[in-house]
């Protein structure tokens, strides 16, 4: 299976900061990666596809780039509602999908 | 509006089984693959296993940990999807998301998914 690791783990930043999540394949998955954001207690949002394709509604403040095996998620500005949990996920063939570990960005 | 809802969640004990529902509203479900996606209590996100659509075949793909003891399946008249859990282990406690994606758009993003419902396997 294809694993995904996220760095880092955990990230302090404050509130107008711009942050950069990675996130490193096992084997090349070309452009075929999710990015999501998990607030606590709420369901998964996704924010980006394909690497870098914002999807609909999602703010133009968060963007994604990569392909191959090394992918990284930016946000810019951070706002108190980003303070979240953030995930990337494979999905390169029709079987056996993976998510990162995530990634907790939180306030300093 | 686009909504997934997930039902059948509980406490179970090992070894026994248990079925959630997904019961979708405001969209084309057949025209979608549908997923689950579990978090164990205060854990990370594990994909569980889809379904593809019937216009790609309507096969489900699993997750090692789960492969042979679940089984997702469809309904598309009543635009359901089912998530069959036998052989339940301790290790299957999360909630449990069920998710859709449109593979020819966004490929395996999930770009819906529902509140989660819980599921305990304890004895």
């Amino acid at each position: 299976d294809i694993q995904m690791t996220q760095s880092p783990s955990t990230l302090s930043a404050s509130v107008g900061d711009r942050v950069t999540i990675t996130c490193r394949a096992s084997q090349s998955i070309s452009n075929s990666l999710a990015w999501y954001q998990q607030r606590p207690g709420k369901a998964p949002k996704l924010l980006i596809y394909k690497a870098s394709t914002l999807e609909s509604g999602v703010p133009s403040k968060f963007s994604g780039s990569g392909s191959g095996t090394e992918f990284t998620l930016t946000i810019s500005s951070l706002q108190p509602g980003d303070f979240a949990t953030y995930y990337c996920q494979q999905y390169n063939s029709y079987s056996r999908w993976t998510f990162g570990q995530g990634t907790k960005v939180e306030i300093k | 509006e686009v909504q997934l809802v997930e039902s059948g969640g509980g406490l179970v004990q090992p070894g026994r089984s248990l079925r959630l529902s997904c019961t979708s509203s405001g969209f084309t479900f057949g025209d979608y693959a549908m997923g689950w996606v579990r978090q164990a209590p205060g854990k990370g996100l594990e994909w569980v296993g889809f379904i593809k659509s019937k216009a790609y075949g309507g096969t489900a793909e699993y997750v090692a940990s789960v492969k042979g003891r679940f089984t997702i399946s469809r309904d598309d008249s009543k635009s359901i999807a089912y998530l069959e859990m036998n052989s339940l282990k301790t290790e299957d406690t999360a909630v449990y998301y069920c998710t859709r994606t449109l593979i020819i758009m966004k490929g395996g993003a999930f770009d819906i998914w529902g509140q989660g419902t819980m599921v305990t396997v304890s004895s």
